[in-house]
């Protein structure tokens, strides 16, 4: 079975544009969760999807946005880029829900110049 | 929110060492995971443990809920052990899973 993967693995934008990130789950998987990682704040939730619906919401700025497809594949957008939006942005998929096993895919290291 | 503390930060280990992991945490919970993320920034799942004990190969882990804890055992080290260890908690129904800082391991061969 094949795991998560995410596309792009690497991108460099520069300030006030904005990115979109894929991440397609394992098989069979309905939740997707978005996290945020940077050398400061660490690991950090950003969204949970499931069924195409915004299930749960971390604390972010509204310039981080998802949706999910009925595949269950899932986007993220950031408008309005930011220095500070450097950082390895990671999904996991569960079989329902967060509460089940996570796996994560293997990221996509976003720089902002 | 509940607070994740994990320690120690770092760790630095001789191949074939034992060593354990503490992840503590403020609030009952119902879902604890332990990862393993490589040098490439991969986060494998090592355990899905909100109580009891697991083994599996050199690594076992055991959360103690009632007391907040959970450790992660690592025997025989190796350098491929390398990384860093992140535990996660769900607190009840709140769909968000909050991470530890992470400790960091370096096993020097």
């Amino acid at each position: 079975k094949a795991g998560v993967t995410q596309t792009p693995r690497y991108l460099i934008k520069t300030r006030g544009q904005q990115v979109t990130l894929s991440c397609s789950p394992i098989s069979g998987h309905r939740s997707v969760s978005w996290y945020q990682q940077t050398p400061g704040q660490g690991l950090q939730f950003l969204f949970e999807y499931f069924s195409e619906t915004q299930r749960n919401k971390g604390n972010f700025p509204g310039r981080f946005s998802g949706r999910q497809f009925s595949n269950s594949r899932s986007e993220m957008n950031v408008s309005t880029l930011e220095l500070g939006d450097s950082a390895l942005y990671l999904c996991a998929s569960g079989r329902w829900e967060v509460s089940d096993t996570q796996y994560f895919g293997p990221g996509t290291r976003l720089t902002v110049l | 929110g509940i607070q994740v503390e994990q320690s120690p930060p770092d760790l630095i280990l001789q191949e074939g060492a034992n060593s354990t992991l503490r992840c503590n945490f403020s609030d009952s919970v119902n879902n604890l995971q332990w990862f393993h993320q490589n040098p490439w920034g991969q986060l494998i799942n090592l355990f899905y443990i909100p109580s009891g004990t697991k083994q599996n190969g050199r690594l076992s882990a055991t959360t103690v809920a009632t007391e907040r804890y959970s450790l992660l055992y690592i025997s025989s080290s190796q350098t491929t052990d390398s990384g860093v260890y992140f535990c996660a908690v769900e607190q009840s129904n709140t769909g968000k899973l909050i991470f530890g800082q992470g400790t960091t391991l370096q096993v020097k061969p």
